[in-house]
């Protein structure tokens, strides 16, 4: 099986902007959980997407949403756009629910605000 | 003060020594993940665990709910186990709090 795509692997954009990210997980996967990781913060758990229905979400500004397709497929959005929000942006799938279910991660997406 | 603290935050070792990383926390958790992650950034997840403790390979990770407190051992380490290890936990309200991950070296 394939495992887990993320799709930019790289991504540069300035100050006030907004991106969109993509997670493609592995086949028959159903839940798709996104992380952040920054050298000063490290991992932090954005938000978790089972069916179609967000499940869990952790404590970041509205800036930040998701939304997760019917074939699990998920995209992660990211509006006016800070310098802060310089990471990497890593998704995970699972079987399950994630937080029950082992998650298999994506390579992430390195995020670069300018 | 972080609910997860993870202890060393770096650790060097001789290949072949045995390794123990420990998670503790300061809130209730009903589960928790080992992750490894690889300095070109790929993360593993290792093991998930709710209660006693799981083997895979050399490595073996324990948890004791009651108290609030996770180990992971390597035996026989080996410098392919480099990486930082990362051990996310579930508190009851399906929130994931996360160490600040160890930093392992294993030195030929």
């Amino acid at each position: 099986k394939a495992g887990v795509t993320q799709t930019p692997r790289y991504l540069i954009k300035t100050r006030g902007q907004q991106v969109t990210l993509s997670c493609s997980p592995i086949s028959g996967h159903r839940s798709v959980s996104w992380y952040q990781q920054t050298p000063g913060q490290g991992l932090q758990f954005l938000f978790e997407y089972f069916s179609e229905t967000q499940r869990n979400k952790g404590n970041f500004p509205g800036r930040f949403s998701g939304r997760q397709f019917s074939n699990s497929r998920s995209e992660m959005n990211v509006s006016t756009l800070e310098l802060g929000d310089s990471a990497l942006y890593l998704c995970a799938s699972s079987l399950a629910e994630g937080s029950t279910d082992t998650q298999y991660f994506g390579p992430g997406t390195r995020l670069t605000v300018l | 003060k972080n609910e997860v603290e993870q202890s060393p935050q770096n650790l060097t070792a001789q290949e072949g020594e045995f390794i123990t990383i420990n998670c503790s926390y300061s809130v209730g958790i009903s589960a928790l993940h080992w992750l490894q992650q690889h300095p070109g950034g790929g993360i593993v997840s290792l093991f998930m665990l709710s209660s006693g403790k799981k083997k895979h390979g050399r490595l073996i990770a324990t948890i004791n709910i009651q108290e609030k407190h996770s180990s992971l051992h390597i035996t026989a380490s080996h410098p392919r186990d480099s990486a930082v290890y990362i051990c996310p936990s579930l508190v009851p309200s399906n929130q994931f709090y996360f160490g600040t991950g160890t930093s392992l070296t294993v030195i030929p």
